[in-house]
């Protein structure tokens, strides 16, 4: 149980395009997501928090005009890079709280590599 | 501000050796304490977790020691096997928001 899968699971786009990377949890519903990014050998870093039905929640310095999250239903939330530019090259990776559990457990998708040519 | 620091940054362990990884946190609000396993090119996945209230948790050959007056709380990995080496990141969940350490790349020798 607590499958969240990702896809693409690689994506490579010219620069100047736009991206959506998809993140669903597969056997439970979830009404918060977490975006993540994570640069080579380093943590992962909270980009927002996504929430069903509502706006997401940007962490200080991520620009949300070009990380654009929606969060449309119980399973499903989804970024999309908007005219990625090659530093937004990088790993993307959400997580889903299950609702219908009172602990804190996040439950990772297996990441999204984006390259940005 | 560094919430959560996680050391040592990279660990070597003999098969079958003890493989203990720290961390320690300030914001005492913090209220649930995961670690992650994350192997290259995939997500983290949730290894074992502890509250505040408890000092000590086991799962298998994993155990978490965790010190409320200190503000620290470590992983232990019993008879570690070449199969674990990965990258292991702890977390302070405070209001539902994760704060990650830097993790710790485990590698262990046969």
């Amino acid at each position: 149980g607590a499958v969240v899968s990702q896809h693409p699971s690689r994506v490579i786009c010219k620069s100047g395009t736009s991206v959506k990377i998809e993140c669903r949890s597969l056997d439970f519903q979830a009404t918060t997501m977490f975006w993540y990014r994570q640069f080579p050998k380093q943590s992962l870093m909270l980009m927002a928090t996504s929430n069903e039905g509502s706006k997401a929640t940007y962490e200080q310095g991520v620009e949300k005009d070009k990380f654009l999250i929606n969060h449309a239903s119980l399973t499903l939330s989804t970024l999309t890079v908007t005219s990625a530019h090659p530093e937004d090259s990088s790993f993307y990776i959400c997580s889903a709280r299950d609702s219908g559990r009172t602990s804190y457990e996040q439950y990772f998708g297996p990441g999204t590599r984006l390259t940005v040519t | 501000q560094q919430q959560v620091k996680q050391s040592p940054q990279s660990l070597i362990v003999q098969k079958g050796g003890i493989s203990i990884i720290n961390c320690a946190y300030e914001n005492t609000a913090f209220d649930y304490f995961p670690w992650y396993q994350q192997f290259p090119g995939k997500g983290p996945a949730l290894l074992i977790a502890i509250r505040p209230d408890v000092s000590e948790k086991k799962e298998g050959r994993f155990t978490i020691s965790f010190n409320k007056s200190a503000k620290q709380f470590s992983l232990h990995i019993m008879d570690s096997q070449p199969g674990d080496s990965a990258t292991y990141f702890c977390a302070a969940i405070n209001a539902g928001k994760s704060t990650f350490g830097d993790g710790t790349t485990l590698t262990v020798k046969p």
